[in-house]
């Protein structure tokens, strides 16, 4: 079975650094991608970035380019999203979804599997 | 970017009917497009992929359609596990990018 698991809930003050996490498991982690997509409270749903485990190759959404680092470690099947300095206006509720990196014309790469979701408080 | 709308963004409906949500892609996204449904509190699940393939395990009563740029979601009999808000994205070009979701409620 596949399972995309993420670390728990996480209160923060605003400068402080973060990273949460994204164990995937039931699959060959390096053969999927991973994405981070963010919803603020009361809000509907953001892609921030992607990365390719494989190689460590990353897309952003300029939305997020420069504040937030998405890295993985194939090694433990895991994905990373980093703050170094945190926000007042990062709180959110942040899920990672795997993405197929088999490319097909017809289906594209195409999106499945949800982490649970991590919820960040930043507040002094 | 890639700007997605969704019509409704609400809709009040009862048990049995049959429900339509409308997408719309501001450019051609070559039908990579994904529905989502998300329950309040939880993580969305992934219903549809390019445009109209259900994800594994999905139940039938779910459809997905193109039309050039329009995309249809249909719940053929809603049930009361299928009152949810529900997203879609495209995920042709980055970045990628979500509709403003359907918030489907009971009547």
């Amino acid at each position: 079975e596949v399972q995309l698991v993420q670390s728990g809930t996480e209160l923060k003050k605003p400068g402080e650094s973060l990273r949460i996490s994204c164990k995937g498991s039931g699959y060959t982690f390096n053969t999927y991608w991973i994405s981070w997509v963010r919803q603020m409270p009361g809000k509907g749903l953001e892609w921030m970035g992607r990365i390719d485990p494989s190689d460590a190759y990353t897309n952003y959404s300029p939305s997020f380019r420069g504040h937030v680092t998405i890295s993985a470690d194939k090694s433990i099947s895991t994905a990373y999203l980093q703050w170094n300095s945190l926000k007042a206006s990062d709180t959110a509720m942040y899920f990672c979804v795997r993405q197929t990196s088999t490319y097909a014309f017809w289906s594209g790469y195409y999106p499945d599997h949800w982490g649970q979701g991590t919820r960040v408080t930043v507040s002094s | 970017d890639i700007q997605m709308t969704q019509s409704p963004s609400s809709l009040s409906a009862s048990v049995g009917d049959r429900v339509t949500i409308t997408c719309r892609a501001s450019q051609g996204i070559n039908n990579h497009l994904a529905w989502f449904q998300q329950k309040p509190g939880k993580a969305p699940k992934s219903l549809i992929y390019a445009a109209s393939t259900l994800q594994s395990g999905v139940p039938s009563k779910f459809s997905g359609s193109a039309s050039g740029t329009n995309f249809t979601l249909t719940i053929s009999s809603l049930q009361p596990e299928d009152f949810a808000t529900y997203y879609c994205q495209q995920y042709n070009n980055y970045p990628l990018t979500f509709g403003p979701g359907t918030k489907v409620d009971i009547k």
